[in-house]
């Protein structure tokens, strides 16, 4: 399986919450990171959390970290459909800053 | 201004072709990377160089050629296109923790 797993599509009506989920292998996680992808560019860092935290909040966003069962999850509040991208989960292990990514989870928020 | 360029947006080529792709960061940025995402949107890293230095080179075709004339800037010279070449290439910078990426180059080889 791959290191770091999300769902390919999800699909939300405007007003409602979107939560994102991604399940990573390396226990040795340091940094788990949200990426936004919209059409035609390239990623934008979202949020990301440290892996000693348990959640992470910042205006519409929560991060939620599941460590045990690792387990990254992205709650977007209020969806608009100026949210609809491609959300990439990453994360960072060992000494390495280089960050390991899923395939993305492509959000669609219809009105 | 944007922070990390890189062009050209799209190109399309034959195979066989040899192309560059030009990136550069105004950021201060010690490292900097090129990333390639496939038609199913994994992004699997490619080359990073540090101040200049290459630090990874992942299992890539040495038709690949990374070029770094300043940290500012890292290109990405491909010789001998092949159709499976085609992808998005995305350049990044980063320092530390904080990654900036470029808004990619669409490769089609026909």
């Amino acid at each position: 399986g791959e290191d770091v797993e999300q769902s390919l599509f999800l699909s939300v009506r405007e007003g409602d919450s979107s939560v994102i989920n991604c399940t990573y292998t390396d226990s040795s996680s340091t940094y788990l990171y949200w990426y936004k992808q919209e059409p035609g560019a390239g990623l934008q860092l979202l949020t990301y959390i440290f892996s000693n935290m348990d959640m992470k909040q910042d205006q519409r966003l929560t991060v939620l970290l599941n460590k045990k069962d690792k387990h990254l999850s992205l709650r977007i509040a209020d969806t608009q459909t100026g949210d609809s991208a491609i959300y990439f989960c990453a994360e960072t292990a060992g000494g390495s800053y280089i960050p390991t990514f899923g395939r993305g989870t492509s959000l669609i928020v219809h009105p | 201004d944007t922070a990390v360029s890189q062009t050209p947006k799209y190109l399309v080529t034959q195979m066989g072709n040899d192309k560059s792709i030009k990136c550069e960061q105004n950021l201060g940025h010690d490292t900097m990377y090129w990333y390639k995402q496939d038609s199913k949107k994994f992004l699997k890293i490619m080359f990073s160089y540090n101040n200049k230095e290459l630090i990874i080179n992942e299992t890539v075709p040495n038709r690949f050629s990374p070029k770094s004339p300043d940290k500012a800037h890292l290109n990405l010279h491909i010789n001998s296109l092949e159709l499976g070449d085609s992808a998005v290439y995305f350049c990044a910078s980063s320092r530390g923790t904080y990654y900036t990426f470029g808004s990619g180059t669409r490769l089609t080889v026909v």
